[in-house]
C-alpha cells in the first residue's frame, strides 16, 4: 500500500515550457486535491475532484488544467509555465465523508526559469 | 481574505517544556478543525482534529481546544520532544466548504535538546 505517489519529485522548467505532474492513490479514495506551497504561505488549493470525470476549480486554477479518467490517477497540466508558478505541489486523496482525513504525497518541487 | 490564521511564523521551545500552537479564523460557518505536521521534503501528515461539538481532544502528548466563542483553536503538545520540531498547519472546514480544508500559514516548530 504506497499511498499517494507523486512524479516527478523535482523539476526545473523554462518560461513557457509545458509539463504534466503526476498524482496516483491506491486507496480507492473518491476524493483527490492539488495543492502549492510557496515559502511562509499555507497550502493553497488548486483544483480538486469529487470522482472520476469530475473535478473544480479552487482557489489558485489560472495556468492550471486537471483530468480525472481514472479513481486512481490525478494529473496536473501546466500548460505555459510562469516564474509565478515556482512552488511545490502536493497532490492528496481522502475518502468520502466530510471528517475523512486528507492523505499527501511527499510533493513536486517545480522551479520556472 | 485569510479566513484561517497562525500569526506565529515560529516558535521556540526547550525539550520536555509544553508547545501551545494557536490559529484563528474568521469564518463562523467552520465546524470542523484539524492540524497537521510537515517535515522537510515531505507531504504533510494528519495529526489530530476536532469537530465543533466538542471544546477539547486529546490522543498523548497532543491535545487540541476549541474555543468557538473566540473563534480560537489551539495545539498543546506535552512533553515536546526534538522529533516534534516540524511544521505545524491548522486546517478548517465547514458544511459550505464541500469537501474542501482552508489551510493556515503554518507556524515551524522547533524543540531545542
Amino acid at each position: 500500500n504506497a499511498g499517494v505517489t507523486q512524479t516527478p519529485k523535482f523539476r526545473i522548467l523554462k518560461i513557457g515550457q509545458s509539463m504534466t505532474l503526476q498524482c496516483t492513490q491506491d486507496m480507492n479514495h473518491n476524493y483527490m486535491y492539488w495543492y502549492r506551497q510557496d515559502p511562509g504561505m499555507g497550502l493553497k488549493l488548486i483544483y480538486y475532484s469529487v470522482g472520476a470525470g469530475i473535478t473544480d476549480k479552487g482557489e489558485v486554477p489560472n495556468g492550471y488544467n486537471v483530468s480525472r479518467s481514472t479513481t486512481e490517477d490525478f494529473p496536473l497540466r501546466l500548460e505555459l509555465a510562469a516564474p509565478s508558478q515556482t512552488s511545490v505541489y502536493f497532490c492528496a486523496s481522502r475518502s468520502s465523508g466530510r471528517e475523512e482525513t486528507q492523505y499527501f504525497g511527499p510533493g513536486t518541487r517545480l522551479l520556472v526559469l | 481574505d485569510q479566513q484561517v490564521k497562525q500569526n506565529s511564523p515560529s516558535l521556540s521551545v526547550q525539550e520536555g517544556r509544553i508547545s501551545i500552537l494557536n490559529c484563528d479564523y474568521t469564518n463562523s460557518m467552520f465546524d470542523y478543525f484539524l492540524w497537521y505536521k510537515k517535515y522537510p521534503a515531505e507531504g504533510p501528515t494528519f495529526l489530530i482534529s476536532i469537530s465543533s461539538i466538542k471544546d477539547k481532544n486529546e490522543d498523548g502528548r497532543f491535545t487540541v481546544f476549541l474555543n468557538k466563542s473566540a473563534k480560537h483553536l489551539s495545539l498543546h503538545i506535552v512533553p515536546s520532544q526534538p522529533g516534534d520540531s516540524a511544521v505545524y498547519f491548522c486546517a478548517a472546514s465547514g458544511p459550505t466548504s464541500g469537501s474542501r480544508l482552508t489551510f493556515g500559514e503554518g507556524t515551524q516548530l522547533t524543540v531545542n535538546p
